[in-house]
C-alpha cells in the first residue's frame, strides 16, 4: 500500500522560508492528489493545498499567497515551501494523498516545524 | 469555505458505553462528502468513515456514520479502551475542503 513519508527542518526563522519534501512509496504518484495538511500544537486540522502529478495546483485562500506546492514525478516526491513564516505556523505538517473525490487516506507520520528564532 | 462544527466538544464515557458524536455544516454538504477521522496523541489521524457512512478498510463495525446535507453523526456502539481518542469530522464536498474543530472522547 501506499506510504509517505515527510522530511525537512524541524526549525525555521521567523520570515524565512519553510520547505518540507514528502516521499511517496509502494504505488504511484500518478494516482493520487498529494495535500499538505497542518496541525498547530494541541489544535485542529488545517489543509493547505494539493497537487497532481500534472503540477496543477488548488490552494486554500488562506495561505494561498504565501504558498508553493511542487512534485518531482522522476522522484516521487512532492514538497512544500511556506515564505514569510510566523510563529502562528509552528505545527505538525503532513503530507497526504486523496483519492480523485475521495477523502484524506494515506497519512504521512507528520514532522512538527517550529517557528522561532 | 463550509464551517463544520462539532459537538459536544468533550464527551466523558466508560467503556462499553455509546457514544454519539454530532456534526453540523454552515451549508449543505455536496454528495454526502462528509469523513470522520480518529486520531489518537502523537499519531496522525486514521481516515474511520467517508460519504458519511461508508466505513474505511479495517474499521470496526462499531463504528457508523449517518446524516446527510448539514447534518451527521458518528456512533460509537460500544466504547472499546482503544477508541478514546479525538474525532474529527471533514467535508471534501467543496473547496477549501474543511475540518471541524474535534471531539475528544475521554474515560470517564
Amino acid at each position: 500500500q501506499v506510504q509517505l513519508q515527510e522530511s525537512g527542518p524541524g526549525l525555521v526563522k521567523p520570515s524565512e522560508t519553510l520547505s518540507l519534501t514528502c516521499t511517496v512509496s509502494g504505488g504511484s504518484i500518478s494516482s493520487y492528489f498529494w495535500n499538505w495538511i497542518r496541525q498547530p500544537p494541541g489544535k485542529g486540522l488545517e489543509w493547505i493545498g494539493y497537487i497532481y502529478y500534472s503540477g496543477s495546483t488548488n490552494y486554500n485562500p488562506s495561505l494561498k499567497s504565501r504558498v508553493t506546492i511542487s512534485v518531482d514525478t522522476s522522484k516521487n516526491q512532492f514538497s512544500l515551501n511556506l515564505i514569510s513564516v510566523t510563529a502562528a505556523d509552528t505545527a505538525v505538517y503532513y503530507c497526504v494523498g486523496l483519492a480523485v473525490g475521495g477523502p484524506f487516506d494515506p497519512w504521512g507520520q507528520g514532522t512538527l516545524v517550529t517557528v522561532s528564532s | 469555505e463550509i464551517v463544520l462544527t462539532q459537538s459536544p466538544g468533550t464527551l466523558s464515557l466508560s467503556p462499553g458505553e455509546r457514544a454519539t458524536l454530532s456534526c453540523r455544516a454552515s451549508q449543505s454538504v455536496s454528495s454526502s462528502k462528509l469523513a470522520w477521522y480518529q486520531q489518537k496523541p502523537g499519531q496522525a489521524p486514521r481516515l474511520l468513515i467517508y460519504g458519511a457512512s461508508s466505513r474505511a478498510t479495517g474499521i470496526p463495525d462499531r463504528f457508523s456514520g449517518s446524516g446527510s446535507g448539514t447534518d451527521f453523526t458518528l456512533t460509537i456502539s460500544r466504547l472499546e479502551p482503544e477508541d478514546f481518542a479525538v474525532y474529527y469530522c471533514q467535508q471534501y464536498g467543496s473547496s477549501p475542503r474543511t475540518f471541524g474543530q474535534g471531539t475528544k472522547v475521554e474515560i470517564k
